[in-house]
């Protein structure tokens, strides 16, 4: 089944404990990104990758990285994650200027 | 600066009628939009998409209408059906822009019985 995989599906810690959520895709898809979503704002761009090795910021990246050694995963860091971070996460992929797929997402909260 | 807009949190509508959700848009270069819809503990999935070359576009019960002069785009769901119940996500993007979507803050549609 195509899909896209995010672990984990939730996530509680603690501020400045470092984690990493991961993200996999079985679509061949050149294309992947990380979004976030938060009450009143809709979901928002923090970083893409057009292929491997190839990343660049979105709209709010800071105190998040990404990398992209291989084209099915994606994974997002938070080396010093802060409350301000707590939202609900996704990823996706695509082919290039075809529809995002997502997947099911990422709680993750910042005490 | 909220480039995409839906103004409208919440829609209630009786099963079998029609269903509009509505968006507006203020970057003049959007020229792709796209519809999501999002249930609970689930990712938003593709449900249709429209060009700005033309101004509407159909997909069994799902319709989506542009107009561009006015920046405004609209989902119609005819027939509504309880199982469409979910947020509806609107997204622009600007083609050479990579595939970075713009959101809106989504509406949450109730089909009731």
């Amino acid at each position: 089944e195509a899909q896209v995989t995010q672990n984990p599906r939730y996530l509680i810690t603690v501020t400045g404990k470092k984690l990493t959520v991961t993200c996999s895709q079985n679509m061949n898809h050149e294309y992947m990104s990380w979004y976030r979503q938060d009450p009143g704002l809709g979901l928002r761009q923090i970083y893409y990758s057009m292929n491997v090795e190839v990343t660049d910021k979105g709209d709010v990246p800071e105190g998040y990285k990404v990398s992209r050694k291989e084209k099915r995963n994606f994974p997002l860091i938070l080396e010093s994650p802060s409350p301000n971070q707590t939202s609900l996460y996704f990823c996706a992929s695509s082919l290039l200027h075809s529809p995002l797929h997502f997947g099911n997402g990422t709680r993750l909260t910042v005490t | 600066d909220q480039q995409v807009k839906q103004n409208s949190p919440s829609l209630s509508v009786q099963e079998g009628r029609i269903s509009i959700l509505n968006c507006d848009y203020t970057n003049s270069m959007f020229d792709y939009f796209l519809w999501y819809k999002k249930y609970p503990a689930e990712g938003p999935t593709f449900l249709i998409s429209i060009s700005s070359i033309k101004d509407k576009n159909e997909d069994g019960r799902f319709t989506v209408f542009l107009n561009k002069s006015a920046k405004h785009l609209s989902l119609h769901i005819v027939p509504s059906q309880p199982g469409d119940s979910a947020v509806y996500f609107c997204a622009a993007r600007v083609t050479g822009g990579g595939n970075k979507l713009t959101f809106g803050t989504g509406t949450q549609l109730k089909v009731e019985l």
